[in-house]
């Protein structure tokens, strides 16, 4: 069946640094990809999204590109604040587009001041 | 934007009894509602899909006599956590689903905890 692999947290990096989550996925057909973001407390929230191949999600300064030739969804930012600690899911929807979602085990980023 | 709310946000029990949680979806007519469940530091496991006016597609090793989905509206869902036992204590996430404008849109709600005693 369709899975998602996410790299095992936490991850602890400085302010300003560079962030790379890794995300491979399983599925048979064309899925949609998510990276979704929860908050100390909160409820998941939409990060970032791409529905086909080479696609780019961006938001936040946060990007990945759906890359279908390694079945890979990598989580990229440029520079790290505090305010971006949350735990992150990487996702997928599969073709037959019911909205029904498969998560990744999540990937916690601490950053310190 | 749409906004997702479930109620309660915490609810604390005791063991045998029953628990409801509500899902509701706001400025946003949700075709279909999802159910997760979420343990501590661990991914999101769906527990059933919810379509209005049909009963609900349980996932495999989630028993439906237990946890009991009503979706009786295009907003408005709701478990029921039957006989509750410490077991069931975990982090109950719903989300709403349907189109926005032509874009198919999915919403979660904040979750509610439910500890079991």
């Amino acid at each position: 069946g369709d899975s998602v692999t996410q790299m095992e947290g936490p991850v602890t990096l400085s302010e300003e640094a560079f962030l790379t989550i890794n995300c491979t996925y399983t599925a048979t057909g064309y899925p949609s990809l998510f990276w979704y973001v929860q908050y100390p407390g909160e409820g998941l929230q939409l990060l970032l999204k791409a529905t086909k191949a080479d696609d780019k999600g961006s938001n936040k300064g946060f990007e990945a590109t759906y890359r279908k030739e390694t079945t890979s969804f990598h989580l990229e930012k440029g520079s790290v604040q505090v305010s971006d600690s949350a735990v992150y899911f990487c996702a997928l929807t599969g073709s037959s587009n019911t909205g029904k979602l498969i998560f990744g085990q999540g990937t916690t980023l601490q950053v310190k001041p | 934007g749409a906004v997702v709310s479930q109620h309660p946000s915490w609810v604390i029990c005791k063991s045998g009894t029953s628990v409801k949680i509500e899902c509701r979806s706001l400025d946003f007519q949700a075709t279909t509602m999802f159910w997760y469940r979420q343990f501590p530091k661990q991914s999101l496991m769906l527990m059933a899909t919810s379509n209005e006016g049909s009963k609900a597609t349980y996932e495999q090793g989630v028993e439906k006599d237990k946890f009991l989905i009503n979706h009786a509206s295009l907003t408005l869902s709701t478990l029921t956590v039957t006989s509750a036992h410490p077991e069931d204590s975990s982090f109950y996430i719903c989300s709403a689903y349907g189109l926005s404008g032509n874009t198919d849109t999915q919403y979660f709600g904040p979750g509610t905890r439910l500890t079991v005693l």
